[in-house]
């Protein structure tokens, strides 16, 4: 089974910074690989999928990159709508795991 | 436009069962699989499986075998997901999420559904 892990567990950053977070699988995905945004007592969405494909809807401010094992999600100029935790979903290999998230906090 | 309704906050005492509806609409229920997810509180996202729209085939997480059972009905275009033998680490918000198949990210989530065991 593919063990997913996030870093780092939680990130302060200011209004209008950047920020980077990854996720890292113990085995390649190829681009298998989704990121969703969850804000407190709300639904996830879907921001990223295949790696680097916004899904629609999503400001251009959100990126993803990456391949095989190592991904990034970067969040170019941070909103205060930003502040929210931030999952990664395996989709590659049974079974399609989440990464255990990383939380984005105002500092 | 795409919606998934869920059904309403369930309490349960430990060794009953639970079943979670998924109506959905605003697109054709039979070109897209639906997966369950759920989020113990305070917790992270744990896929649970899911079943395809088309044919009814479904597979889900080891850890559940024997305890779930995912099934549709093409023709009010809802999905459900049975749990039996809840324990109070069942807990959670369950949620059902639009997949185009079985190896795809989840483009729609429904509300989900909180599920309480408790005695």
């Amino acid at each position: 089974e593919i063990v997913m892990t996030q870093s780092p567990a939680s990130l302060s950053v200011s209004p209008g910074e950047r920020a980077t977070l990854s996720c890292r699988a113990s085995q390649s995905l190829s681009s298998n690989l989704a990121w969703y945004q969850q804000k407190p007592g709300q639904t996830p969405r879907l921001l990223i999928y295949d790696a680097s494909t916004r899904a629609t809807g999503i400001p251009a401010r959100f990126s993803g990159s990456g391949s095989g094992t190592e991904f990034t999600l970067t969040i170019s100029s941070l909103q205060s709508e930003d502040f929210a935790v931030y999952y990664c979903h395996q989709y590659h290999n049974w079974p399609p795991l989440f990464g255990p998230g990383t939380k984005v906090d105002i500092k | 436009q795409v919606q998934l309704v869920q059904s309403g906050a369930e309490v349960k005492k430990p060794g009953a069962s639970v079943k979670v509806s998924c109506k959905t609409s605003g697109y054709t229920f039979t070109n897209y699989a639906i997966g369950w997810v759920r989020q113990a509180p305070g917790q992270g996202l744990e896929w649970m499986g899911w079943i395809s729209g088309y044919n009814g085939n479904t597979n889900h997480a080891q850890k559940l075998h024997g305890r779930v059972t995912m099934t549709r009905d093409t023709s009010t275009s809802t999905a459900y997901m049975d749990l039996t033998s809840l324990r109070s680490d069942d807990t959670a918000v369950y949620y059902c999420a639009r997949a185009s198949g079985d190896y795809s990210p989840f483009d729609y989530w429904g509300q989900g559904t909180l599920v309480t065991v408790s005695s």
